[in-house]
């Protein structure tokens, strides 16, 4: 079945730092892919997301790219604030039984801005 | 306007206990979906509804769980005879059909003693 493996944190970065956080799924057929995050105390936020093969999604500074051939979803942000600490989650949908999109998560990858 | 909501926030309940939990979706939304997440992980799948109908309980771990959506809107998951490895949040999400954006609510988090 499908799956999404994300790096494991927790991942502690100063302010301003460069942020990759590395996805990779396994699906069959033509998946859309997504970021999540879940700031503390608070329901789960879509990020971005990417429905094709190349698409670039973007939101807040943050950016992921659709690599097809390597089957990879990596999030990244050219300079972390500390109101960025969150845990993200990489996530992918396929069409489960019943027609909808069916989504599966990563486990989750905790990042910590320190000042 | 109003977003996902779910009650209680937090449940804790004995083993072995009955224990309801309740989600509110968005107004319109036809689809809602149950998640579970236990500690250090991703939410995991349990059901989905379009309108009043579970169209994929595959996620469902066992036969101690159950969830309803009656009028198509409001939808409570049951679970039967709680056990400690139940414990974890449960979260509820809604979307417009069911090829939209998920809407997740705040979660109910349970503790099963």
């Amino acid at each position: 079945g499908d799956s999404v493996t994300q790096m494991e944190g927790p991942v502690t970065l100063s302010e301003e730092a460069f942020l990759t956080i590395n996805c990779t799924y396994t699906a069959t057929g033509y998946p859309s892919l997504f970021w999540y995050v879940q700031y503390p105390g608070e329901g789960l936020q879509l990020l971005l997301k990417a429905t094709k093969a190349d698409d670039k999604g973007s939101n807040k500074g943050f950016e992921a790219t659709y690599r097809k051939e390597t089957t990879s979803f990596h999030l990244e942000k050219g300079s972390v604030q500390v109101s960025d600490s969150a845990v993200y989650f990489c996530a992918l949908s396929g069409e489960g039984s019943g027609g909808y999109q069916k989504v599966t998560f990563g486990t989750g990858t905790k990042l910590q801005v320190i000042p | 306007g109003a977003g996902v909501s779910q009650t209680p926030s937090n449940k804790v309940t004995e083993k072995g206990k009955y224990v309801e939990l309740r989600c509110d979706p968005i107004s319109g939304h036809t689809a809602l979906y149950w998640y579970r997440q236990s500690l250090g992980q991703g939410p995991e799948f349990l059901i989905y509804f379009q309108g009043t109908g579970a169209a994929d309980d595959s996620g469902l771990p066992n036969d101690r769980f159950f969830a309803v959506r009656p009028e198509g809107s409001v939808s409570t998951l049951k679970i039967q005879r709680t056990e400690r490895g139940d414990s974890a949040v449960y979260l509820c999400a809604s979307s417009l059909n069911r090829d939209n954006e998920q809407f997740f609510g705040p979660g109910t988090r349970l503790t099963v003693l």
